[in-house]
């Protein structure tokens, strides 16, 4: 398995413009959660779907934000318009639960590193 | 809101001796699990510890976890220039698949 794919890798943009970043999961699992991570803040939860619907965008820090999930093998988080302080490097992980409903592991992809100027 | 903190920020250490990381979290969990992030990649799993074990082994890790302090700790043993790496530990809000991630450990590893 390729493991948890995310595009671009890298993306530089000018404030109030639109960025989508995508994420494909690994197949067959069925939670996908996006996070961002920053020197400030860590690692933060955005958002989290579950066979494709979103549970909890508590996390999504403004309307700004947004992410769907229209099928079990892609999902895009998107910032309109884009502000030079959502700098970060966003990263889209995947896990599949166990029959049981326990927890498993997260699957993190390589991120995307995310420039506003 | 619950986030697992921890300690030291940074360590130093040189090849061959122990590294220990503490993670203190504040509320109960079911489970607690730590990751390590190589720089500029994501994070990977490590290990999971649930909340009714008090200790687990895998390879060279050694996790520990009390949950009347609301603590854990990773031993890493006889480390490595390759184990140089930031460490996570991660705890889920009960009821949820909802993870709260620490501020990570950077450890460096000399050779």
């Amino acid at each position: 398995d390729a493991g948890v794919i995310q595009s671009p890798r890298h993306e530089v943009t000018e404030m109030g413009q639109e960025v989508t970043l995508r994420c494909k999961p690994i197949s067959g699992h069925d939670y996908l959660f996006w996070y961002r991570q920053t020197m400030m803040r860590g690692l933060e939860l955005l958002i989290y779907f579950n066979n494709n619907v979103p549970i909890d965008d508590s996390g999504m820090p403004e309307d700004r934000f947004s992410a769907k999930m229209p099928n079990a093998s892609f999902s895009t988080l998107k910032i309109q318009p884009s502000e030079p302080r959502d700098s970060a490097v966003y990263f889209c992980a995947s896990s599949l639960a166990t029959l049981a409903g326990t927890y498993n592991e997260q699957f993190f992809g390589p991120g995307t590193r995310l420039t506003v100027l | 809101s619950q986030q697992g903190e921890e300690d030291p920020q940074a360590l130093s250490i040189q090849e061959g001796e122990n590294a220990t990381m503490n993670c203190s979290y504040k509320t109960s969990i079911n489970n607690l699990q730590w990751y390590r992030q190589n720089s500029g990649r994501g994070l990977v799993h490590l290990i999971l510890i649930r909340s009714n074990e008090r200790e687990k082994h895998s390879g060279r890790l050694r996790v520990t976890l009390d949950t009347s302090k609301k603590s854990s700790s990773l031993l890493i043993t006889a480390s490595r220039a390759a184990d140089t790496a930031s460490y996570f530990c991660a705890t889920d809000l009960a009821g949820t698949y909802k993870y709260i991630f620490g501020t990570g450990t950077r450890l460096k590893v000399l050779a």
